[in-house]
């Protein structure tokens, strides 16, 4: 089937605005993740979205990070006024409960 | 703290030798250990895992692990590297699967012919 799909692949935004970034997990993954690779570094976790269960955000760099998840579908990432750091990639996963994880291709973010 | 270490950042290797990639983690329970494989501008793609039993795993493209629990280690071996091996290698560990991943710093992997 159909792996982890992420929109856009790239993008591009000046300081101070706001960007989405999307996620499509793999059909019948309850799980969901978002994590964020700065160059040169691991992944750091951002936020998990387990089924109806309340999201843990304990990865959040800031109240400017926010994500949102539509049942158990779709999710979207937004970062307010976006700033220089927030440049990453920023990978989605997902998963069956209790399995691993499957990431998705990412979206290169630029804050110019 | 919970932590990966992965103490080599660069490793190169020539084609048909031997590889290890070392992971060490600081963990307080019994953890979900991965090993993940990144190739330039690709996701991440799940070499093996190890969650419980028999402390070597194989995994896919022929690479295999051994949590050895004395040594908080979680290695990466292959008996022999192919050109295409050459990627980025991340470790990684859980408290149990399907939960967020504590991930390493990475290991980039140079095959030499």
């Amino acid at each position: 089937g159909a792996g982890v799909s992420q929109s856009p692949s790239n993008k591009v935004t000046e300081k101070g605005k706001d960007v989405e970034l999307r996620c499509d997990p793999i059909s019948g993954h309850t799980a969901l993740y978002w994590y964020r690779q700065r160059l040169g570094q691991g992944l750091e976790f951002l936020i998990y979205f387990q089924g109806n269960s309340a999201p843990d955000k304990s990865g959040l760099p800031s109240d400017r990070f926010s994500a949102e998840r539509t049942g158990e579908s779709v999710s979207t990432l937004t970062i307010q006024r976006t700033q220089q750091e927030d440049s990453a990639v920023y990978l989605c996963a997902s998963s069956r409960p209790g399995y691993e994880q499957y990431f998705g291709p990412g979206t290169r973010l630029t804050v110019t | 703290a919970q932590s990966v270490t992965q103490p080599d950042i660069h490793i190169t290797v020539s084609e048909g030798a031997s590889l290890e990639l070392r992971c060490n983690y600081s963990y307080g329970a019994t953890p979900y250990l991965f090993w993940y494989v990144q190739s330039p501008g690709q996701g991440l793609q799940l070499l093996l895992k190890y969650f419980s039993g028999d402390t070597l795993v194989q995994g896919i493209k022929g690479f295999e692990a051994e949590f050895k629990r004395s040594q908080s280690s979680f290695n990466l071996r292959k008996p022999s590297v192919h050109w295409s091996d050459a990627a980025e290698y991340f470790c990684a560990v859980g408290p149990r699967a399907g939960t967020a991943l504590i991930f390493g710093k990475g290991t980039t992997l140079s095959v030499s012919s």
